[in-house]
C-alpha cells in the first residue's frame, strides 16, 4: 500500500524568509500524482501544487514550488517569501494515475510565520 | 460555481446515537470522496462514488458507517450506534472537469462524541 511520510510536524519562518517542507513516500507504481494541500485554522482544505509523476520538470505556483525527486521518492514544498496567511498546516498527499482515486495523506506539518 | 458544502457544521451525540452528514458537492461533479480526521492527523480514505456508483468502500472503519449518494449529486455518510472513537472531523471533496485528479474539500462537519 502507498504511504506518504512528513518528518517535520511543526516548522517556523521569519516573514519574507524561504522555508522547505520535506515529503517522502512509498509505491510501486509509475505514474501518479503528488499534492501539497493547505489547511488554514477554519479547516477547509486548499489545494496549493500538484505533480504529475510523468513530468521531469518540478511544479510551480507564484511564491510555491516543488523539487520533485522520482528516484527518491521526495517531494519537498519550498515556499518563498513567507507571509502571514502562509500559516497554516500543511499536508502532502498521493493519488495513483490509475486505479484508486483516493488521497494518502502524510500527517502534515504545522507552518508558523513570524512577523 | 459554489464549492463544496457540508452540513451541519458541528454536531455533538451522545454515544449510542446514529447521525447523519450530509455533503453537497460542486455542481456537475461526477466523483466524491468521505475522508475522516482525526485531532492532529492527516485525512483518512473512506468511501468513493463516482455518479451514484460506490466504487471504494475500503476505508469505512465498521458496519456501523453507511454512506449514500442515490441521484449521483448529494451525499450523506451515516454513523449509527456512535462511539468516543467516532469522534473526528469528516471531510468531503469533489472532483471532475479538465483535471480530474484534483480534489476539492468541503469545509468538514465537526463530530464530537460524549
Amino acid at each position: 500500500a502507498q504511504t506518504v511520510t512528513q518528518s517535520q510536524p511543526e516548522m517556523s519562518v521569519q516573514e519574507a524568509e524561504t522555508v522547505t517542507l520535506s515529503c517522502t513516500y512509498d509505491t510501486s507504481e509509475s505514474d501518479y500524482y503528488l499534492f501539497w494541500y493547505k489547511q488554514p485554522p477554519s479547516r477547509q482544505m486548499i489545494l496549493v501544487i500538484r505533480q504529475e509523476a510523468y513530468k521531469q520538470q518540478n511544479a510551480t505556483e507564484n511564491r510555491f514550488s516543488v523539487n520533485f525527486q522520482k528516484a527518491a521518492k521526495s517531494f519537498s514544498l519550498k515556499i518563498s517569501d513567507s507571509q502571514l496567511g502562509d500559516a497554516a498546516m500543511y499536508f502532502c498527499a498521493y493519488r495513483d494515475y490509475q486505479g484508486a482515486q483516493k488521497l494518502v495523506f502524510g500527517q502534515g506539518t504545522r507552518l508558523t510565520i513570524n512577523p | 460555481g459554489a464549492g463544496v458544502s457540508q452540513s451541519p457544521r458541528y454536531k455533538v451525540a451522545k454515544r449510542g446515537q446514529d447521525v447523519a452528514l450530509r455533503c453537497d458537492p460542486i455542481s456537475g461533479h461526477v466523483s466524491l470522496f468521505w475522508y475522516q480526521q482525526a485531532l492532529g492527523q492527516g485525512p483518512e480514505f473512506l468511501t468513493y462514488f463516482q455518479n451514484e456508483a460506490q466504487l471504494d468502500k475500503s476505508g469505512l472503519p465498521s458496519d456501523r458507517f453507511f454512506a449514500e449518494r442515490p441521484e449521483g449529486s448529494v451525499s450523506t455518510l451515516k454513523i449509527q450506534r456512535t462511539q468516543q472513537e467516532d469522534s473526528a472531523v469528516y471531510l468531503c471533496a469533489s472532483s471532475n472537469g479538465e483535471n480530474q485528479e484534483t480534489q476539492y474539500f468541503g469545509p468538514g462537519t465537526r463530530l464530537l462524541v460524549l
